[in-house]
């Protein structure tokens, strides 16, 4: 199947804002997810957006979807040490309850 | 916090040996994927079911893999004969039958040797 698109690495300064991209590959997906692994770990949901929505904030997360261009966004703000991890853009496929997940943004934020 | 319980966490195997993952859902999920992730390919969806059905197993290997839910508390997949490239972390996921309430398991790490 296709590729959801995300880059490999990100560094960021502890305090600073991150902002990790995704491009997805089905304009029908009605909801989108943003998951956080941690090392030796499962995937965390993070937050998820429906397609209707332009934005949502959630305390320190914010996830920006343009539709059109089929462009979703995680920004997290004052980002901490704790959020360095690998982080997954994922997309339900046309089947309705399976994920297609990009290959992951490695988080690094360094003090 | 309800979680996916997956058994075993680590499993070292010889090649051509048979190999059984478990994972037990979330109570109420009615709805369990499996899905393989690795550093080339990133997550795959191997199978999922819903309601103890499967829905979709086109991302296996059929001649080798096989996934069955015996009863909604269990799942399970199943590598006969196991290769080296099956060495991978294997997750289980369960929802409840929405759009937004997958919650993965810890994982169980593969490696065939």
């Amino acid at each position: 199947g296709e590729d959801v698109e995300q880059s490999l690495f990100l560094s960021v300064r502890e305090g600073d804002s991150s902002v990790i991209n995704c491009t997805y590959t089905d304009s029908s997906s009605t909801y989108l997810y943003w998951y956080k692994q941690e090392p030796g770990a499962g995937l965390q949901l993070l937050t998820y957006i429906f397609s209707n929505m332009d934005m949502k904030q959630d305390q320190r997360l914010t996830v920006l979807l343009n539709k059109k261009d089929k462009h979703l966004s995680l920004r997290i703000a004052d980002t901490q040490t704790g959020d360095s991890a690998i982080y997954f853009c994922a997309e339900i496929v046309n089947s309705g309850y399976a994920l297609n997940f990009g290959k992951g943004t490695s988080l690094l934020v360094t003090p | 916090d309800a979680r996916v319980t997956q058994t075993p966490r680590h499993k070292v195997t010889e090649m051509g040996q048979e190999v059984t993952m478990r994972c037990q859902p979330i109570l109420g999920h009615n709805t369990v994927f499996w899905y393989r992730q690795t550093m080339m390919q990133g997550l795959e969806l191997l199978a999922y079911f819903r309601n103890r059905a499967p829905l979709d197993d086109s991302g296996m290997p059929k001649d080798r893999f096989s996934a069955e839910m015996p009863d909604a508390t269990l799942a399970t997949l199943k590598i006969q004969p196991s290769e080296p490239r099956d060495s991978a972390v294997y997750f289980c996921a369960s929802n409840p039958g929405t759009n937004y309430g997958y919650t993965f398991g810890s994982g169980t790490r593969l490696t065939v040797v």
